[in-house]
């Protein structure tokens, strides 16, 4: 069973610094990895779909990676806003169109 | 522009009277999928549709049912609501063949269901 965990649960920075999120997965056996942004009380906004041949992708200041032997994905963004406050959640999709969710983690832009 | 819909946003419903939340799309995907979301917790997947095949999760529990009349339209039925079942109940589509490599799913806002 695919388990996705991501770390750190809660992260705040100052604004204007870079950080990175964490994702890691059990099973290696993805089709791809999807990060999303989640406001509160808000549905969940796509932020990069990265496919299993693929080992990063780009958009504006975020940058996510994928590692599939090591299981683990990272979503890099630069240069902090308030405005990037909100919940970041990865999932993975593995057989059968099968999406599995990491419990997210809140971000926390101060000016 | 949405291009996933869900209504209502907010719904309260008392305990044990049946709720149907309402999804729809514009994107003409064969795929939609309800999930469920609790406080601070990772969306679950209850069941999904591709096309007009149904996929039902194992754990998801008899009370909750579904229905897609037609590519646009998807339906969450849950007949007998009980306090554990508030939550946000996410609706997304995706397009795909059998082999699901590319597969980016679109999320509605939600509908945030209470149950009193």
């Amino acid at each position: 069973k695919q388990e996705v965990t991501q770390i750190p649960a809660a992260l705040s920075v100052p604004e204007g610094e870079n950080l990175v999120l964490n994702c890691s997965f059990t099973d290696s056996a993805i089709y791809n990895l999807q990060w999303f942004r989640q406001d509160p009380g808000k549905g969940l906004t796509s932020l990069l779909l990265i496919q299993s041949s693929q080992r990063e992708q780009t958009s504006g200041r975020l940058n996510a990676s994928l590692d599939k032997s090591s299981g683990r994905s990272t979503l890099y963004i630069a240069a902090s806003q308030p405005g990037d406050s909100a919940t970041y959640l990865c999932a993975v999709t593995t057989n059968a169109g099968k999406s599995t969710f990491g419990d997210g983690t809140t971000l926390t832009v101060k000016p | 522009d949405a291009m996933v819909i869900q209504n209502p946003r907010y719904q309260v419903t008392q305990f044990g009277k049946p709720v149907t939340l309402s999804c729809s799309q514009t994107l003409n995907h064969n795929v939609m999928y309800w999930y469920q979301q609790k406080s601070s917790q990772a969306p679950k997947l209850l069941f999904h549709y591709y096309d007009k095949d149904f996929n039902n999760e194992a754990d998801t529990p008899d009370n909750f049912q579904s229905r897609r009349p037609n590519t646009s339209f998807c339906f969450l039925d849950i007949r007998s609501p009980g306090l554990g079942d508030a939550a946000m109940y996410l609706c997304a589509t995706s397009t795909t063949g059998r082999v699901w490599t590319n597969t980016e799913a679109f999320f509605g806002q939600g509908t945030r269901l209470t149950v009193v």
